[in-house]
């Protein structure tokens, strides 16, 4: 079975901290994606990366990066956290080619105060 | 206009009933399609990718209609265990996938 981990279930930060979200995968894929889930909204990609250093910008970059050093490992940085980035992180994790199936992490519930 | 669109339901139905979503997509161009299901407070997890020839699985079915630009998911014979949200999804291009907000369905005893 494909595994999919994330640092945190639960986080709550304060504005203006910088907050690293964890995702490891267990299936040597070679995409990664990171998520952010709100209510009317549905998923909404921030980043992905379809190989060891590389990344690209999904719809909603903005207040965000990401590192990926090594291929089962891809991060997600909120350089400096704002309230407006309350929301759920999912990171995903995908063979690639067209038709890939995406797996999920768990999910990070992320409040910022 | 959102590029993915699905009625959010909740869709109440009795244990036994067949139900049916759709979910309309705006990009004439995309080639693949899923349905992805997601618990209460879980994440995603695939249900069946939708193929131009139709896709059954147990007693789910999925279709495409490329001339009216939508997919559906036929659920007959609903079980307790089927309440979740019915993720719709596009291949809209290389590594951009996108997510409809979700039909909420609910199986009724």
């Amino acid at each position: 079975d494909v595994k999919v981990t994330q640092s945190s279930r639960y986080l709550v930060k304060r504005t203006g901290e910088k907050v690293f979200l964890e995702c490891v995968q267990d299936m040597d894929h070679e995409n990664m994606f990171w998520y952010r889930q709100d209510p009317g909204l549905g998923l909404r990609l921030i980043y992905f990366s379809y190989d060891v250093k590389m990344k690209e910008k999904g719809d909603i970059p903005e207040g965000y990066s990401v590192s990926r050093e090594k291929k089962e490992r891809f991060s997600l940085i909120l350089e400096s956290a704002s309230t407006n980035q309350t929301s759920m992180y999912l990171c995903a994790s995908g063979l690639g080619g067209s038709g890939e199936t995406q797996y999920f992490g768990p999910g990070t519930r992320l409040l910022v105060l | 206009r959102k590029e993915v669109e699905q009625d959010p339901g909740p869709f109440n139905v009795p244990e036994g009933a067949t139900v049916a979503f759709n979910c309309t997509y705006s990009n004439s161009a995309s080639q693949s399609f899923f349905w992805y299901r997601q618990d209460c407070r879980k994440e995603p997890k695939l249900l069946m990718s939708v193929y131009s020839s139709g896709n059954e699985d147990g007693r789910f079915t999925a279709q495409l209609n490329r001339a009216s630009q939508y997919i559906s998911l036929l659920i007959r014979d609903s079980k307790l265990s089927d309440s979740a949200t019915y993720l719709c999804v596009e291949e809209g291009g290389t590594y951009k996938y996108i997510f409809g907000t979700g039909t909420r369905l609910k199986v009724l005893a």
